[in-house]
């Protein structure tokens, strides 16, 4: 079992609509980043937290720690937002030092 | 400011043969940090670098697999005898500093392809 999972794997929406990606960790995490990879590679950090909710722009990303739970939302989604949305966390405690990545969320908004 | 830069964008190889892909990190960052991501999935950590020292190479999957950062700045990371296995997209990332609680920047990867 991944210790990081995401759902759904893949989202189609229409322009306006509003986006929930979800992710679920079963380990101890010091820190969640919500990134953004567009295809060609590159990836772009969109969120880090560790408690509570951050707001940037029309993104919201949000974590539960007591559930091990997080979700990003997308207001007013527009086709630019497509992209494959990658949750990964740090794990407290030991072991590697790098990140722990989902599989991905592929987004597609259709105008 | 520049971000942190990977070469080459593109590598196609015969396999067998060794090949050398480049990190440079954002200027004064300590941490950092090679992936793998194979197609459709997500990264996998290969290994981690606090200046020049390879504080975790856990994640390399073989002893093909050699990374190193002599001077702190700069890594390059060296797959030996390549294997059709090795295709993948290889990321970098660098942070701050690994007290700062700072998000770590990606290159753009390296696309390596094994015929």
């Amino acid at each position: 079992k991944n210790e990081v999972e995401q759902s759904p794997q893949n989202l189609t929406a229409q322009e306006g609509e509003f986006i929930t990606i979800n992710c679920s960790y079963s380990v101890g995490i010091s820190a969640l980043h919500w990134l953004q990879q567009h295809p060609g590679g590159g990836i772009v950090s969109l969120f880090m937290l560790s408690s509570g909710k951050k707001k940037h722009g029309r993104l919201i990303a949000t974590i539960n720690i007591q559930e091990k739970h997080s979700s990003l939302h997308i207001t007013a989604s527009h086709p630019r937002d497509s992209a494959v949305y990658i949750c990964a966390v740090e794990v407290s405690g030991g072991g590697a030092d790098g990140l722990t990545f989902g599989k991905g969320t592929h987004l597609i908004i259709q105008p | 400011g520049a971000g942190v830069s990977q070469s080459p964008r593109y590598k196609v190889a015969k396999r067998g043969q060794d090949v050398a892909l480049r990190c440079d990190p954002i200027s004064g960052h300590v941490s950092l940090f090679w992936y793998q991501q194979a197609l459709g999935q997500g990264p996998e950590f290969l290994t981690y670098f606090q200046n020049e020292a390879q504080l975790d190479k856990s994640g390399l999957p073989s002893d093909r697999f050699f990374a190193e950062r002599p001077e702190g700045s700069v890594s390059t990371l060296k797959i030996q005898r390549t294997q059709q296995e090795d295709s993948a997209v290889y990321l970098c990332a660098s942070s701050l500093d690994p007290e700062s609680n700072q998000p770590q920047h990606f290159g753009d990867g390296t696309r390596l392809s094994i015929l």
